[in-house]
């Protein structure tokens, strides 16, 4: 089976822009969840989808949003880029949502906001 | 909110010795995770814990969960340089909600 992919894996904005960072979970999972990684935050968990429906958010300004094809496949969008989103973006896939579910990670998408 | 505390925060190994990594929560864990992690790369699971007092083992990395599931440590055996990287630990405090990671250990295997 294919791992999770993710598209970009790298990209450099401006601020003010917009981006779109797609994430294509493994076959047959139907949980997508978006994390953003930075040096000083660590890990931090933005939103999970499950079958075309959000699930959770985290604590993110609206200018972050996303959502989940009904082929599971799953974009997220940050509008009006601050340079403090400089950050790697990761998903992750699992079979279900909820708990005790092993989630999967992509390669990341690397974010560059100048 | 629930948060995870990892200590060390770096640590830098001889091959071949034996090392161990903290992960506390300030809340009783529903289930608790450990990931590895190559700079830049996104996560490798390694091993998921849900019950007070497991313990599972994978290869040389064992990890623990204490009995009151507040903490889990993870121990290397004869390090090797492949085990570089950056350990993270994930957790759960109930079913429906997200996870939350530590901060990291980043370690470091030298010859």
């Amino acid at each position: 089976k294919a791992g999770v992919t993710q598209t970009p894996r790298y990209l450099i904005k401006t601020r003010g822009q917009q981006v779109t960072l797609s994430c294509s979970p493994i076959s047959g999972h139907r949980s997508v969840s978006w994390y953003q990684q930075t040096p000083g935050q660590g890990l931090q968990f933005l939103f999970e989808y499950f079958s075309e429906t959000q699930r959770n958010k985290g604590n993110f300004p609206g200018r972050f949003s996303g959502r989940q094809f009904s082929n599971s496949r799953s974009e997220m969008n940050v509008s009006t880029l601050e340079l403090g989103d400089s950050a790697l973006y990761l998903c992750a896939s699992s079979e279900l949502a909820g708990g005790l579910n092993e989630q999967f990670f992509g390669p990341g998408t690397r974010l560059t906001v100048l | 909110s629930q948060e995870l505390e990892q200590s060390p925060q770096s640590l830098i190994v001889q091959e071949g010795k034996n090392l161990t990594i903290n992960c506390t929560s300030s809340k009783t864990l529903y289930g608790l995770y450990w990931y590895k992690q190559k700079y830049g790369e996104g996560l490798i699971f390694l091993m998921m814990l849900q019950k007070g007092g497991e313990e599972k083992s994978h290869e040389k990395i064992t990890a623990k969960l204490d009995e009151k599931k507040q903490q889990s440590s993870l121990h290397i055996t004869a390090s090797q340089p492949s085990h570089a990287g950056i350990y993270l630990c994930g957790a759960e405090n109930s079913g429906n909600t997200p996870l939350v990671f530590g901060k990291g250990t980043r370690l470091s295997v030298i010859a």
